[in-house]
């Protein structure tokens, strides 16, 4: 079976460090990608991971751990556009985790 | 020039009725997809074409039926639309099959509202 799981909702404040995590179970897998939903908006990609460790990119990074079905989403000097859904997504028929909403208060 | 354009953009209509979504994709990608992101956000893969050719399907009623006339387009007809129809329709492309590595282009949604 095909399972994806992530926080529903996390709350941080403008300036500060959030890791958002998706823990999955698929039958096949190609890797992870991390994708952001503003509210109303179509999801945009963020970022991909194929391989064990941490991909940089900007004030966003993210970790993939292939052995214990796991990735994070590091998001570093929050800002209020920051608010937004986050969406893990196992490349394997493309299928999407819950989604995280994240607020970022002033 | 918008890379994924669906129409219409808002439908409204009433329980039992035939409607279709269009999608269409300038980027040159041989995939396409159509999600459904119910009022929970959860966003669900429905379909995926690769080059005209059907390779995911996923448990959707048969009431759902995609047509995709060449690769550039993907269109979703739904019948005897019901009330948990309701929901934001998706359409995505990406240029890899499933095991690649392509990242998702989406279009902006086509909010559909059953009465």
């Amino acid at each position: 079976g095909q399972n994806i799981d992530q926080p529903t909702e996390m709350t941080a404040t403008e300036g500060a460090i959030v890791q958002i995590n998706c823990t999955y179970q698929t039958s096949g897998f190609n890797g992870l990608f991390w994708y952001q939903q503003h509210a109303g908006e179509a999801p945009t990609f963020l970022s991909y991971n194929v391989l064990d460790g941490l991909e940089e990119k900007g004030r966003f990074s993210s970790f993939l751990s292939r052995s214990k079905g796991y990735s994070y989403l590091l998001l570093k000097e929050l800002q209020m556009k920051d608010s937004a859904s986050y969406l893990c997504a196992a490349n394997y028929k493309y299928i999407f985790g819950t989604g995280t909403r994240l607020k970022v208060l002033a | 020039d918008t890379a994924v354009s669906q129409t219409p953009k808002y439908l409204v209509t009433q329980m039992g009725n035939d409607k279709s979504i269009k999608c269409e994709q300038n980027l040159g990608h041989d995939t396409m997809y159509w999600y459904k992101q119910d009022s929970k956000k959860f966003l669900k893969i429905m379909f995926s074409y690769n080059n005209k050719e059907l390779i995911i399907n996923e448990t959707v009623p048969n009431r759902f039926s995609p047509k995709s006339p060449d690769k550039a387009h993907l269109n979703l007809h739904i019948n005897s639309l019901e009330l948990g129809d309701s929901a934001v329709y998706f359409c995505a492309s990406s240029q890899d099959r499933l095991s690649g590595t392509g990242e998702l282009f989406f279009g902006e949604g086509s909010r559909l509202t059953v009465l």
